[in-house]
Protein backbone atom coordinates (compact mmCIF):
# COMPACT_ATOMS: atom_id res chain seq x y z
CA UNK A 1 0.00 0.00 0.00
CA UNK A 2 0.72 3.95 -0.97
CA UNK A 3 3.43 4.93 2.12
CA UNK A 4 2.43 8.27 1.85
CA UNK A 5 -0.77 9.72 1.23
CA UNK A 6 -1.32 13.32 0.70
CA UNK A 7 -4.12 15.28 2.05
CA UNK A 8 -6.12 17.49 -0.12
CA UNK A 9 -6.08 15.92 -3.44
CA UNK A 10 -6.48 19.46 -5.13
CA UNK A 11 -6.26 22.62 -2.99
CA UNK A 12 -7.21 26.16 -4.78
CA UNK A 13 -6.27 29.19 -3.51
CA UNK A 14 -5.94 32.78 -3.85
CA UNK A 15 -2.25 34.82 -4.30
CA UNK A 16 -0.80 35.97 -1.03
CA UNK A 17 -2.79 33.32 0.44
CA UNK A 18 -1.44 30.12 2.68
CA UNK A 19 -1.51 26.75 1.97
CA UNK A 20 -1.59 23.58 3.65
CA UNK A 21 -0.95 20.17 2.77
CA UNK A 22 -0.65 17.39 5.00
CA UNK A 23 1.08 13.30 4.07
CA UNK A 24 0.52 10.46 6.45
CA UNK A 25 2.83 7.41 6.32
CA UNK A 26 2.49 3.89 7.70
CA UNK A 27 5.83 2.62 8.88
CA UNK A 28 8.86 3.81 10.94
CA UNK A 29 11.06 6.40 8.53
CA UNK A 30 14.73 7.91 8.77
CA UNK A 31 13.31 11.33 6.83
CA UNK A 32 10.41 12.75 4.88
CA UNK A 33 10.97 14.51 1.98
CA UNK A 34 8.99 17.52 0.21
CA UNK A 35 8.84 17.83 -3.27
CA UNK A 36 7.35 20.08 -5.91
CA UNK A 37 6.59 19.23 -9.86
CA UNK A 38 5.50 21.44 -12.78
CA UNK A 39 3.36 19.96 -15.03
CA UNK A 40 5.02 17.86 -17.58
CA UNK A 41 8.12 18.02 -16.08
CA UNK A 42 10.33 16.31 -13.23
CA UNK A 43 10.66 16.84 -9.46
CA UNK A 44 12.36 18.99 -7.56
CA UNK A 45 13.39 18.36 -4.47
CA UNK A 46 12.28 21.17 -1.69
CA UNK A 47 12.82 20.48 1.83
CA UNK A 48 14.03 17.12 4.14
CA UNK A 49 12.86 16.52 7.29
CA UNK A 50 14.74 14.27 9.82
CA UNK A 51 12.86 11.92 12.10
CA UNK A 52 14.25 13.37 14.94
CA UNK A 53 13.42 16.58 13.85
CA UNK A 54 9.95 19.02 14.63
CA UNK A 55 9.79 21.13 11.95
CA UNK A 56 11.86 23.04 9.69
CA UNK A 57 11.73 26.32 7.56
CA UNK A 58 13.24 27.07 3.97
CA UNK A 59 12.12 30.47 2.76
CA UNK A 60 8.50 30.50 2.64
CA UNK A 61 8.30 27.09 3.63
CA UNK A 62 7.32 25.58 6.76
CA UNK A 63 7.41 21.82 7.26
CA UNK A 64 6.40 19.83 10.33
CA UNK A 65 6.88 16.28 11.72
CA UNK A 66 4.81 14.23 14.14
CA UNK A 67 6.25 11.11 14.11
CA UNK A 68 3.50 9.76 17.43
CA UNK A 69 1.05 10.29 14.53
CA UNK A 70 3.04 9.43 11.07
CA UNK A 71 2.37 12.65 9.56
CA UNK A 72 3.71 15.51 8.16
CA UNK A 73 2.72 19.27 7.13
CA UNK A 74 3.45 21.79 4.22
CA UNK A 75 3.20 25.37 4.41
CA UNK A 76 3.74 27.47 2.09
CA UNK A 77 3.59 31.20 2.92
CA UNK A 78 2.00 34.44 1.25
CA UNK A 79 1.46 31.53 -1.89
CA UNK A 80 2.07 33.02 -5.64
CA UNK A 81 0.85 31.93 -8.86
CA UNK A 82 4.16 30.20 -9.46
CA UNK A 83 3.64 28.05 -7.29
CA UNK A 84 1.16 26.40 -8.83
CA UNK A 85 1.94 23.11 -8.80
CA UNK A 86 1.91 18.97 -7.64
CA UNK A 87 3.82 18.77 -4.33
CA UNK A 88 4.45 15.45 -2.91
CA UNK A 89 6.08 13.50 -0.11
CA UNK A 90 8.43 10.95 0.20
CA UNK A 91 9.31 9.15 3.16
CA UNK A 92 13.19 7.36 3.59
CA UNK A 93 12.69 3.96 5.18
CA UNK A 94 14.55 3.90 8.88
CA UNK A 95 16.43 1.06 7.63
CA UNK A 96 20.18 1.86 8.16
CA UNK A 97 22.78 2.40 6.29
CA UNK A 98 22.72 4.33 2.70
CA UNK A 99 18.42 4.56 2.29
CA UNK A 100 17.96 3.26 -0.85
CA UNK A 101 14.26 3.88 -1.95
CA UNK A 102 12.12 6.79 -1.18
CA UNK A 103 7.95 5.86 -1.47
CA UNK A 104 6.11 8.92 -2.64
CA UNK A 105 2.64 9.61 -2.43
CA UNK A 106 -0.16 10.91 -5.14
CA UNK A 107 0.90 14.21 -4.82
CA UNK A 108 -1.46 17.47 -3.75
CA UNK A 109 -2.40 19.59 -7.02
CA UNK A 110 -1.99 23.08 -5.14
CA UNK A 111 -3.40 26.20 -7.69
CA UNK A 112 -2.36 29.40 -7.07
CA UNK A 113 -5.16 31.94 -8.66
CA UNK A 114 -3.90 35.36 -9.55
CA UNK B 1 24.84 19.89 -8.16
CA UNK B 2 23.54 16.98 -10.26
CA UNK B 3 22.48 17.15 -13.88
CA UNK B 4 20.15 14.19 -15.20
CA UNK B 5 19.34 14.17 -18.48
CA UNK B 6 16.62 12.16 -20.12
CA UNK B 7 15.70 11.34 -23.75
CA UNK B 8 13.89 11.12 -25.72
CA UNK B 9 11.48 13.76 -24.24
CA UNK B 10 8.42 12.71 -26.12
CA UNK B 11 7.97 9.25 -28.09
CA UNK B 12 4.89 7.56 -29.54
CA UNK B 13 5.22 3.88 -30.05
CA UNK B 14 2.84 1.29 -31.73
CA UNK B 15 2.36 -1.71 -29.47
CA UNK B 16 4.66 -4.65 -29.87
CA UNK B 17 7.47 -2.31 -30.36
CA UNK B 18 11.09 -2.08 -28.79
CA UNK B 19 11.58 1.04 -26.67
CA UNK B 20 14.75 1.98 -24.88
CA UNK B 21 14.82 5.28 -23.08
CA UNK B 22 18.25 6.65 -21.92
CA UNK B 23 19.48 8.56 -18.57
CA UNK B 24 22.88 10.06 -18.34
CA UNK B 25 23.80 11.89 -15.11
CA UNK B 26 26.53 14.24 -14.79
CA UNK B 27 28.27 16.25 -11.78
CA UNK B 28 28.64 12.91 -9.22
CA UNK B 29 30.04 9.70 -9.63
CA UNK B 30 28.46 6.42 -8.30
CA UNK B 31 25.48 7.38 -7.92
CA UNK B 32 22.11 5.49 -7.24
CA UNK B 33 19.56 5.29 -10.08
CA UNK B 34 16.29 5.41 -10.16
CA UNK B 35 13.45 4.48 -13.08
CA UNK B 36 9.67 5.60 -12.05
CA UNK B 37 6.88 5.27 -14.04
CA UNK B 38 3.62 8.17 -13.52
CA UNK B 39 0.24 7.31 -14.53
CA UNK B 40 -1.31 11.05 -15.37
CA UNK B 41 -2.78 12.75 -11.97
CA UNK B 42 -1.09 9.83 -9.94
CA UNK B 43 1.90 9.28 -7.63
CA UNK B 44 5.21 7.46 -8.54
CA UNK B 45 6.17 3.88 -8.69
CA UNK B 46 9.34 2.73 -8.60
CA UNK B 47 10.09 0.25 -11.65
CA UNK B 48 13.88 -0.24 -11.05
CA UNK B 49 17.30 1.10 -9.04
CA UNK B 50 20.86 0.27 -9.32
CA UNK B 51 23.83 0.89 -6.79
CA UNK B 52 26.10 0.14 -9.31
CA UNK B 53 27.19 -0.84 -12.81
CA UNK B 54 25.77 -4.61 -13.82
CA UNK B 55 23.31 -4.41 -10.37
CA UNK B 56 19.37 -3.86 -11.30
CA UNK B 57 17.02 -4.17 -8.80
CA UNK B 58 13.54 -4.66 -10.03
CA UNK B 59 9.88 -3.52 -7.63
CA UNK B 60 7.30 -5.15 -9.79
CA UNK B 61 6.98 -7.63 -12.13
CA UNK B 62 6.32 -6.18 -15.67
CA UNK B 63 7.25 -5.78 -19.55
CA UNK B 64 10.09 -3.63 -19.10
CA UNK B 65 13.65 -3.65 -17.60
CA UNK B 66 16.62 -1.88 -16.84
CA UNK B 67 20.66 -1.77 -17.71
CA UNK B 68 23.80 0.30 -16.29
CA UNK B 69 26.15 -0.33 -18.76
CA UNK B 70 28.39 2.54 -17.25
CA UNK B 71 28.28 4.77 -13.98
CA UNK B 72 26.18 7.82 -15.09
CA UNK B 73 24.50 5.86 -17.95
CA UNK B 74 20.55 3.81 -16.92
CA UNK B 75 18.52 2.36 -19.60
CA UNK B 76 15.36 1.41 -19.62
CA UNK B 77 13.92 -0.94 -22.25
CA UNK B 78 11.29 -3.66 -23.84
CA UNK B 79 11.12 -5.56 -26.38
CA UNK B 80 7.42 -5.39 -26.84
CA UNK B 81 5.62 -2.32 -25.68
CA UNK B 82 2.00 -3.22 -24.00
CA UNK B 83 -0.98 -0.45 -24.17
CA UNK B 84 -0.43 -0.19 -20.34
CA UNK B 85 3.44 0.77 -20.52
CA UNK B 86 2.12 4.24 -21.62
CA UNK B 87 2.90 7.23 -19.19
CA UNK B 88 5.69 9.74 -17.84
CA UNK B 89 9.32 7.91 -16.99
CA UNK B 90 10.94 9.49 -14.61
CA UNK B 91 14.94 9.27 -14.32
CA UNK B 92 16.16 10.35 -10.54
CA UNK B 93 20.23 10.41 -9.35
CA UNK B 94 20.74 9.89 -5.56
CA UNK B 95 23.95 10.33 -3.75
CA UNK B 96 24.60 7.73 -1.38
CA UNK B 97 26.12 7.87 1.91
CA UNK B 98 24.53 11.83 1.88
CA UNK B 99 21.00 13.38 2.61
CA UNK B 100 18.33 11.25 0.55
CA UNK B 101 17.21 13.54 -1.53
CA UNK B 102 17.03 12.70 -5.24
CA UNK B 103 17.35 14.68 -8.21
CA UNK B 104 15.10 14.31 -11.02
CA UNK B 105 15.81 14.18 -15.21
CA UNK B 106 12.81 16.22 -16.92
CA UNK B 107 11.03 12.68 -17.96
CA UNK B 108 10.01 11.21 -21.08
CA UNK B 109 6.41 10.89 -22.47
CA UNK B 110 5.40 7.64 -23.63
CA UNK B 111 2.29 6.85 -25.64
CA UNK B 112 1.73 3.73 -26.98
CA UNK B 113 -0.98 3.12 -29.18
Amino acid sequence: SQQGEEDPQALSIQEGENATMNCSYKTSINNLQWYRQNSGRGLVHLILIRSNEREKHSGRLRVTLDTSKKSSSLLITASRAADTASYFCATAPNSGGSNYKLTFGKGTLLTVNP
Amino acid sequence: SQTIHQWPATLVQPVGSPLSLECTVEGTSNPNLYWYRQAAGRGLQLLFYSVGIGQISSEVPQNLSASRPQDRQFILSSKKLLLSDSGFYLCASQVPRSPDTQYFGPGTRLTVL
